[in-house]
């Protein structure tokens, strides 16, 4: 079946540290990959996406890179701010069909300190 | 603000009861999608409509039930609630359905089962 995992949280780091939060997927056919970010008190927003092999996503300074070789989606942001301060969720969508729902990991809380 | 409007914020209620969250999607987004954001299970995927009909469905239980009207509103229908049904409820919707379009999420509704 479809299934997403990423690193466990949380992850605290000071401010204009470098950032990764690694992600790993199984699926059948071919999926898209996204990043969602949820801010306190707040719903998902979307951060990036790819939808095919060695795409890479990118908004607001953070990367992933879809790579079918080794199922991963890892989000990297080379200098974290204060207001990076969220739990990033990966997902993925299903390749084929008509449908969009979407398959998420467990999150991963990030704080950063001043 | 994301578009997507869901009521109420908050609600609380007893074991056994029945509940009906609502959500209104982004103007002109034909796609709705529900989600259960729980501790122990993370982030699922219920069910999702499209133009009033049902598109897929996820892990929904069989005492929850969803509907999407001709205004393109939906309401989820939580009923004989238990204990573990306490979580998040998202709504998302998308302009159309397919892994393509963006999902839009609303900013939830925390149920409560006491």
């Amino acid at each position: 079946g479809n299934s997403v995992t990423q690193m466990e949280g949380p992850v605290t780091l000071s401010e204009e540290a470098f950032l990764t939060i690694n992600c790993t997927y199984t699926a059948t056919g071919y999926p898209s990959l996204f990043w969602y970010v949820q801010y306190p008190g707040e719903g998902l927003q979307l951060l990036l996406k790819a939808t095919k092999a060695d795409d890479k996503g990118s908004n607001k300074g953070f990367e992933a890179t879809y790579r079918k070789e080794t199922t991963s989606f890892h989000l990297e942001k080379g200098s974290v701010q204060v207001s990076d301060s969220a739990v990033y969720f990966c997902a993925l969508s299903p390749g084929g069909g008509s449908q969009g729902n979407l398959i998420f990991g467990k999150g991963t809380k990030l704080s950063v300190k001043p | 603000d994301s578009g997507v409007t869901q009521t109420p914020k908050h609600l609380i209620t007893a074991t056994g009861q029945r509940v009906t969250l609502r959500c209104s999607p982004r103007s002109g987004d034909l796609s709705v999608y529900w989600y259960q954001q729980s501790l122990d299970q993370g982030l699922q995927f219920l069910i999702q409509y499209y133009n009033g009909e049902e598109r897929a469905k996820g892990n929904i239980l069989e005492r929850f039930s969803a509907q999407q009207f001709p205004d393109l509103h939906s309401e989820l229908n939580l009923s004989s609630l238990e204990l573990g049904d306490s979580a998040l409820y998202f709504c998302a919707s998308s302009v159309s359905s397919g892994l393509a379009y963006e999902q839009y999420f609303g900013p939830g509704t925390r149920l409560t089962v006491t």
